[in-house]
């Protein structure tokens, strides 16, 4: 099952700067996408959605940009700060009536550099 | 703030035997699922859980699983004879109701079948 893709299966950034962390899909019948973060031996956090009526949604160092025509979203995070070291799960699912299964991407493990 | 619990942590159990994993989920949510990782990969839907029926559930979910929610507070998903390949993370989640995207997770079991 490879809806969701993250390429990257680890980021290095230093301290400061910006983390841009990808993500593709190939189900056109996606319309709501999720980051989570996930340190080890926890659960995945919530960090951000975005739905597919929109392009960008922000939350404080928190950005999501979705681009529908690419199938493509991306996870900003500035600046990165040591703590946002963990590993990030972009995943996916659609609003039909009821519950909705999410499909997840195989993880990008971000490393933030002092 | 509000979080969904899992218990036990960790469970180490022989191949064949029954094992019944359990989660409290957040008090005001409607919607319950159940998701593994397998060790090195991606977090994987199992089943969902609404109004006291299944919902959806994937291949994965054979008739070796089965789920319930015995109170109005917890949920559990049983595996009636371990196999090996069951060795997982499993996670807990749950969300507040249709129209809301957002699954919150619990920390996870770990499972092991020797």
């Amino acid at each position: 099952d490879q809806q969701v893709k993250q390429n990257s299966p680890s980021l290095s950034v230093q301290e400061g700067r910006i983390s841009i962390l990808n993500c593709d899909y190939t189900n056109s019948m996606f319309d709501y996408f999720l980051w989570y973060k996930k340190y080890p031996a926890e659960g995945p956090t919530f960090l951000i959605s975005i739905s597919s009526i929109k392009d960008k949604n922000e939350d404080g160092r928190f950005t999501v940009f979705l681009n529908k025509s690419a199938k493509h979203l991306s996870l900003h995070i500035v600046p990165s700060q040591p703590g946002d070291s963990a590993v990030y799960f972009c995943a996916a699912g659609t609003l039909i009536q009821g519950a909705q299964k999410l499909v997840f991407g195989q993880g990008t493990r971000l490393t933030i550099n002092p | 703030e509000p979080e969904v619990t899992q218990t036990p942590s960790h469970q180490v159990t022989q191949m064949g035997q029954e094992v019944i994993l359990r989660c409290v989920p957040i008090s005001n949510h409607l919607y319950f699922y159940w998701y593994r990782q397998i060790l090195g990969q991606k977090v994987e839907f199992l089943v969902s859980f609404y109004n006291n029926e299944i919902s959806e559930k994937s291949e994965i979910f054979d008739d070796q699983f089965s789920v319930e929610r015995p109170d109005g507070s917890n949920f559990t998903l049983k595996i009636r004879s371990t196999k090996l390949e069951d060795s997982a993370m499993y996670f807990c989640a749950s969300k507040t109701q249709g129209n809301s995207e957002t699954q919150y997770f619990g920390p996870g079991t770990r499972l092991l079948v020797l």
